[in-house]
């Protein structure tokens, strides 16, 4: 399996543009979450899914920002506008939810989100 | 509230010599705890992983770790540090029965001196 796979790995852009980051996970996984990273605040849980819904969303900082996972091999999160305090490290993970498995979170390489 | 915390923001250590990364978490009841390694522009790494059963768990790269429920705590360590070790490392809680959400430390930055 290749693992988590996350694009772009760098996204440079300008303040108020829109911004998309997306993921799939790995096959057969049917939890999925978003964090992201920063020097401030360290890692920290923006949403997760569970069988493609969204099951919460209190980490999301603000409207801007939205995630959508249309089917179970493909998730977003967009940030429109963006704002230079945007500027993170965002993963994605994925772990399968079982009552007879315990599984971890298995990441994604990240995505380096800059605004200027 | 439920938090995990890793005292030590950052630690130095010769190569050769052992390690021990420090972790404590707050919780109601005993969660799932992990060890992540990041190294520099990289994704989060699973050293290893505590679910149930025996307290000492082994991962990769020759590290362990120990569960003390009395302490809350759940040390990484290591017996003798490679110069490639140099890496932030993360601690993480899962709270038993939800859907895997990880909660991270604020991580420990591990330099490793020749």
């Amino acid at each position: 399996d290749a693992g988590v796979i996350q694009s772009p790995r760098h996204e440079v852009t300008e303040m108020g543009q829109e911004v998309t980051l997306r993921c799939k996970p790995i096959s057969g996984h049917n939890s999925l979450f978003w964090y992201r990273q920063t020097m401030m605040r360290g890692l920290e849980l923006l949403i997760y899914f569970n069988n493609n819904v969204p099951i919460d969303d209190s980490g999301m900082p603000e409207d801007r920002f939205s995630a959508k996972m249309p089917n179970a091999s493909f998730s977003t999160l967009k940030i429109q506008p963006s704002e230079p305090r945007d500027s993170a490290v965002y993963f994605c993970a994925s772990s399968s939810r079982d009552r007879t498995k315990n599984t971890e979170a298995f990441f994604g390489q990240g995505t380096r989100l800059t605004v200027v | 509230a439920q938090s995990v915390t890793q005292p030590d923001i950052h630690i130095t250590v010769s190569e050769g010599a052992s390690l021990e990364l420090r972790c404590n978490y707050s919780y109601g009841a005993t969660p799932y705890l992990f060890w992540y390694v990041q190294s520099p522009g990289q994704g989060l790494q699973l050293l290893l992983k505590y679910f149930s059963g025996d307290t000492l768990v082994q991962g990769i790269k020759g590290f362990e770790a120990e569960f003390k429920r009395s302490q809350s705590s759940f040390n990484l360590r290591k017996p003798s540090v490679h110069w490639s070790d140099a890496a932030e490392y993360f601690c993480a809680v899962v709270r038993v029965g939800s859907a895997r959400q990880l909660t991270f430390g604020s991580g420990t930055q591990l330099t490793v001196l020749p």
